[in-house]
Order: structure tokens, then C-alpha cells, then sequence
């Protein structure tokens, strides 16, 4: 079955870009029919979707978040990413990648932990 | 958008049945059959539950179950078991290709 698993550094400085990775196994991102998703949780907080990515490259994102969003796509690698510039202490958080279909995220990856911290 | 708004903590004695609501607005609940309810354990990645307001993903106890009236849905748990205790989040899709989330219910068994 499909498994994906984020990857990425765990401390990020203030100001600085956060980047990860999700790789995605069992499956192809080129098959279509799913969208690839980022999703956070702030420490001890609910959940907050931050956007997803088509295989041909169409994103939506977060409105809240939008300005300092960036997904790709890397069909190749059967891998996703996610940029978040600018972060602050509030952007501390386990970050997850997720299959997306009609509403619905799964699977999730195990989710990492990034800290942004000087 | 705002998170959608769930109870902070439900309990409930084994056996017995919870149900958790989920509240939205007329742009999101309301307007769209899409909505899921996640299970997340201490440590762990949200599991879904629930999608399209009542369907049950393959593998997930039929003690599980959704359901929708207006602007707010609902999760019930029937026949509540101490693996149930978790936290449970719902998701709406809110127009726009736009997800958001609920605030979270922390359901503890007696």
C-alpha cells in the first residue's frame, strides 16, 4: 500500500526557509486521481491544513499562509516538497504529508518535527 | 477560515455511546458532503475514521460512525472500548479547494 515519509531539517532558524520533503512509496504521484497535501500541528494544538499539490503541478494553499507557501513536485523522485519562508517561533510544529481525494487525507506520513529556533 | 468548532472533551464509560459535533458555517459544513473525522493517538499520525460525512474506510470499526444536519456534523462511538480513547478532529472542505479542520475533542473512557 502507499506510504509516504516527511524528511527535512528538524531546526530551522528564525527568518530562515523551512524545507521538507515528503517521499511517497508504493505508488506513483504520475498515476493521478489524488492530490499530495502538507498539514501541521502546532505543538499540543489541533490540526491546520497548509496546502497540496496535482502531479501536473496545480497548487492551492492555506489563504493564511499563501504568501509564504511554496509546493512542487518532483515526479521523478515520486517526491513532494513544501517552503515556508520567512518562519517565526509560531511556525514550530510536526509537519505531516498526506495522499488527498475527494476530502478525505490518507495516508498520513509519521510526521516531523521542526523547530524554529535561533 | 475559522477551525471548525468541536467540544474540547467527551467521556464516556465502556460500552457506552459518545457522539462529538463538529460546527461549521453555511460555507463549508453546510454546503459540502466532505466532510472526514481523524483519530490521532499520543505520538501518532491522525488516522481517518470517517469520510464524506458517513462512509467508513475499509478496516475501520463499523462502531464508527457520521453523520450531518445543517452546519454541524457529528462522530458517533458506539460501544465505547479503551483503544477509542484518542483525540478526534474533523475536516470540512470549505469551497475554493480549501480545507479546514476542526479544534479537536479529546474523548476519554471512564
Amino acid at each position: 500500500q502507499v506510504q509516504l515519509q516527511e524528511s527535512g531539517p528538524g531546526l530551522v532558524k528564525p527568518s530562515q526557509t523551512l524545507s521538507l520533503t515528503c517521499t511517497v512509496s508504493g505508488g506513483s504521484i504520475s498515476s493521478g486521481g489524488y492530490y499530495w497535501s502538507w498539514i501541521r500541528q502546532h505543538p499540543g494544538k489541533g490540526l491546520e491544513w497548509i496546502g497540496y499539490i496535482y502531479y501536473s503541478g496545480s497548487t492551492y494553499y492555506n489563504p493564511s499562509l499563501k504568501s509564504r507557501v511554496t509546493i512542487s513536485v518532483d515526479t521523478s523522485k515520486n517526491q513532494f516538497s513544501l517552503k515556508l519562508s520567512s518562519v517565526t517561533a509560531a511556525d514550530t510544529a510536526v509537519y505531516y504529508c498526506a495522499r488527498e481525494k475527494l476530502g478525505w487525507f490518507d495516508p498520513w506520513g509519521q510526521g516531523t518535527l521542526v523547530t524554529v529556533s535561533s | 477560515q475559522s477551525a471548525l468548532t468541536q467540544p474540547a472533551s467527551v467521556s464516556g464509560s465502556p460500552g457506552q455511546s459518545i457522539t462529538i459535533s463538529c460546527t461549521g458555517t453555511s460555507s463549508d459544513v453546510g454546503s459540502y458532503n466532505l466532510v472526514s473525522w481523524y483519530q490521532q493517538h499520543p505520538g501518532k499520525a491522525p488516522k481517518l475514521m470517517i469520510y464524506e460525512v458517513s462512509k467508513r474506510p475499509s478496516g475501520v470499526s463499523n462502531r464508527f460512525s457520521g453523520s450531518k444536519s445543517g452546519n454541524t456534523a457529528s462522530l458517533t462511538i458506539s460501544g465505547l472500548q479503551a483503544e477509542d480513547e484518542a483525540d478526534y478532529y474533523c475536516c470540512s472542505y470549505a469551497g475554493s479547494s480549501v480545507y479546514v479542520f476542526g479544534t479537536g475533542t479529546k474523548v476519554t473512557v471512564l
